[in-house]
């Protein structure tokens, strides 16, 4: 069975660019989530979906991150402008409900 | 405000000795609680849980104790092993309804051959 898909996998831009995050979650776990990991930081927590339902945005910083995820499968998470601060690494996980989650590979952001 | 706490950022264990990771709480509330490995370049992948009503869970050569009074659990690795070479996250969530992991900072874990 495939795991997380996420692309791309490395991504150097320069401040103020737009950037997007793709994630296909693994076939029929229905919730989704965005995680942002700092350097030396576990993992926090952006936005949670179930279905194409965003029910837990509470940590994305609306300003300038936005995502969807339209048919209740892949999801985008976008950055526009990205700032250095946002230099990070981007995860996206899948679960069905209330079970344990299944983490993709990452996308490692760098903002010059 | 770190509500999960991983006070060794790191941890050297001999080949075949015993692995011993720490891992704090502040919020009561916290039920349920993850152990996720993580290698270079991948993503963390789970490991090993345990409910706030138990209080040791066991997996092969993982086991997990949590001490609710004392808002502290653990990992036990036995015998460690050249790939077990990782950092590992501690993780909780509230009670079931809201699956947010709250993530420690991680220990990074090198066997010694």
């Amino acid at each position: 069975e495939a795991g997380v898909v996420q692309s791309p996998r490395y991504k150097i831009i320069e401040k103020k660019q737009p950037v997007a995050f793709w994630c296909n979650p693994i076939s029929g776990h229905n919730t989704l989530y965005w995680y942002r990991q700092n350097l030396g930081q576990g993992p926090e927590l952006l936005i949670r979906y179930e279905n194409e339902e965003a029910v837990d945005d509470s940590q994305l910083p609306k300003d300038r991150f936005s995502a969807e995820r339209l048919k209740g499968v892949d999801s985008t998470l976008k950055i526009q402008p990205a700032e250095l601060g946002d230099s990070a690494v981007y995860l996206c996980a899948s679960s069905s409900t209330q079970e344990t989650q299944y983490f993709g590979p990452g996308t490692r952001l760098l903002v010059l | 405000d770190q509500q999960v706490k991983q006070n060794s950022p790191s941890l050297s264990v001999q080949e075949g000795r015993i692995s011993i990771l720490n891992c704090d709480y502040t919020n009561s509330m916290f039920d349920y609680f993850l152990w996720y490995k993580k290698y270079p370049a991948e993503g963390p992948t789970f490991l090993i849980s345990i409910s706030s009503i138990k209080d040791k869970n066991e997996d092969g050569r993982f086991t997990v104790f949590l001490n609710k009074s004392a808002k502290h659990l653990s990992l036990h690795i036995v015998p460690s092993q050249p790939g077990d070479s990782a950092v590992y996250f501690c993780a909780a969530t509230l009670p079931r309804g809201n699956e947010k992991l709250t993530f420690g900072t991680g220990t990074r874990l090198t066997i010694i051959p």
